[in-house]
């Protein structure tokens, strides 16, 4: 089945660490999307790619890096300079990068600072 | 800068009844999406009705219908015959065409449907 797969499903940081999120989708969709969740904030725009080898900042990208090498992978990777990173993390895509169509989410990833 | 406001944080409807969900955007574009998506506890992000500006029918999807008013940048969700599966967070989200397409989501309503 077609779909976005994010892992793992929980994840445990300790200080000064770095950890990587994975994001894999085999809908063949050109954009790709990284939210964060928090309690009271809704989703807020972490980074955003719209084709691969290319991306962009969002709203709260300090702290945090990403990279596009394939289409069908955004992995998001949470740095030690992102000092409250404990959030559920979503990514999403959608099919084209020109057209404004729903977004289609994976499972989440709820990262927690040990 | 696009914004988008849900100013009611948590609402509750009894079980069968109707309940309107409130959301403004602000925004200077004149074609825009909107859309509604629902979180269950599973955390699962899922869509629930889009409406395209330029549109003026307002979009419905079985008892879920919107009622959008492009002047006053407001986009209001109704849930009509409220079902126990209904109660989730639901968040109200802008998109554009013109160069970033970037998503744009409230802080979201929280909704308990009371038996």
């Amino acid at each position: 089945d077609g779909g976005i797969t994010q892992s793992p499903k929980y994840l445990f940081r300790k200080e000064g660490q770095n950890v990587t999120l994975s994001c894999e989708q085999n809908l063949n969709h050109d954009a790709m999307y990284w939210y964060r969740q928090d309690p009271g904030q809704g989703l807020r725009l972490i980074y955003y790619s719209q084709i691969v080898n290319d991306f962009q900042k969002g709203d709260i990208a300090e702290g945090y890096s990403v990279s596009r090498e394939k289409k069908e992978s955004f992995p998001l990777t949470v740095t030690s300079a992102q000092k409250n990173p404990t959030a559920f993390y979503l990514c999403a895509s959608k099919p084209g990068r020109t057209k404004v169509e729903k977004l289609f989410f994976g499972s989440g990833t709820q990262l927690s600072v040990l | 800068a696009q914004t988008v406001t849900q100013s009611q944080p948590e609402m509750s409807v009894q079980e069968a009844e109707t309940v309107t969900l409130s959301c403004t955007y602000d925004t200077s574009e004149s074609d825009y999406y909107l859309f509604w998506y629902k979180q269950p506890p599973s955390r699962q992000m899922i869509l629930v009705i889009r409406q395209e500006a330029y549109k003026q029918q307002n979009a419905t999807e079985n008892r879920f219908s919107v009622n959008f008013q492009k002047a006053a940048k407001s986009f209001s969700l109704k849930i009509s015959d409220s079902q126990l599966g209904d109660a989730a967070m639901y968040f109200c989200a802008y998109s554009t065409f013109s160069g970033t397409y970037k998503y744009i989501f409230g802080t979201g309503t929280r909704l308990k449907v009371l038996a």
